[in-house]
């Protein structure tokens, strides 16, 4: 495979439900992304890991809890979720967190939450 | 705040035709990237077009062009030759340093509608 991937591509959970959304690059990249994206909004960065590192946490309520094992995964770990935090959430990559230039998406985890 | 701004939310061309979208941002940077991204229906969202702020000449990939207006902060993105599967949302961004790393800034998109 090639590019970045994520698993699963659509999930439905209740808010009391743990569940977990896995996001792999095979692009070589160091920074990899997670980003919620909702109608009507602009897309909205949640977390930053750039060589494994976080190194950004945009204010996102502690029920999203990020992981990053390697520069090649990054998995965002979802507990006691809100209807509101239903939406698509995209990863992505770059070649590091200072190299927006080129920046690869991949194409979304659909989350429902009911 | 640093924002961006598309200020159509939709918009429709007839194929072969040709169709501009509008962005405006607001930075107090002087160095800057601008991207147009595009997000096809059910698809990943890809780069259409970069323009690095610090360059005069506009843009071009393929179909693809860029009116740059750094004083007016204006970005708008021209598809010419318009085909279907140009049919997408698509996005404007730039990008901002904080903290040593860039953060990608998203308008809120504009949908394009292409009519056979």
């Amino acid at each position: 495979e090639t590019g970045v991937t994520q698993t699963p591509r659509h999930l439905v959970m209740g808010m009391t439900n743990k569940k977990s959304l896995k996001c792999e690059q095979h692009l070589g990249h160091n920074a990899m992304y997670w980003y919620k994206q909702s109608a009507k909004k602009p897309l909205e960065l949640m977390f930053v890991y750039n060589f494994k590192e976080q190194t950004e946490n945009n204010s996102v309520p502690s029920r999203f809890s990020p992981e990053c094992p390697n520069s090649s995964h990054l998995f965002l770990h979802l507990h006691t979720l809100q209807p509101e935090d239903s939406a698509l959430y995209l990863c992505a990559s770059s070649p590091t967190a200072s190299s927006l230039y080129e920046q690869y998406f991949g194409p979304g985890t659909r989350l429902t939450v009911t | 705040a640093q924002t961006v701004t598309q200020s159509q939310p939709e918009m429709s061309v007839q194929e072969a035709e040709t169709v501009t979208l509008s962005c405006t941002y607001d930075t107090s940077e002087s160095d800057y990237y601008l991207f147009w991204y595009k997000q096809p229906p059910s698809r990943q969202m890809i780069l259409v077009i970069r323009q690095e702020a610090y360059k005069q000449q506009n843009a071009t990939e393929n179909r693809f062009s860029v009116n740059f207006q750094k004083a007016a902060k204006s970005f708008s993105l021209k598809i010419s030759d318009s085909q279907l599967g140009d049919a997408a949302m698509y996005f404007c961004a730039y990008s901002r340093t904080q903290g040593g790393s860039e953060k990608l800034v998203f308008g809120k998109g504009t949908k394009l509608t292409v009519n056979p």
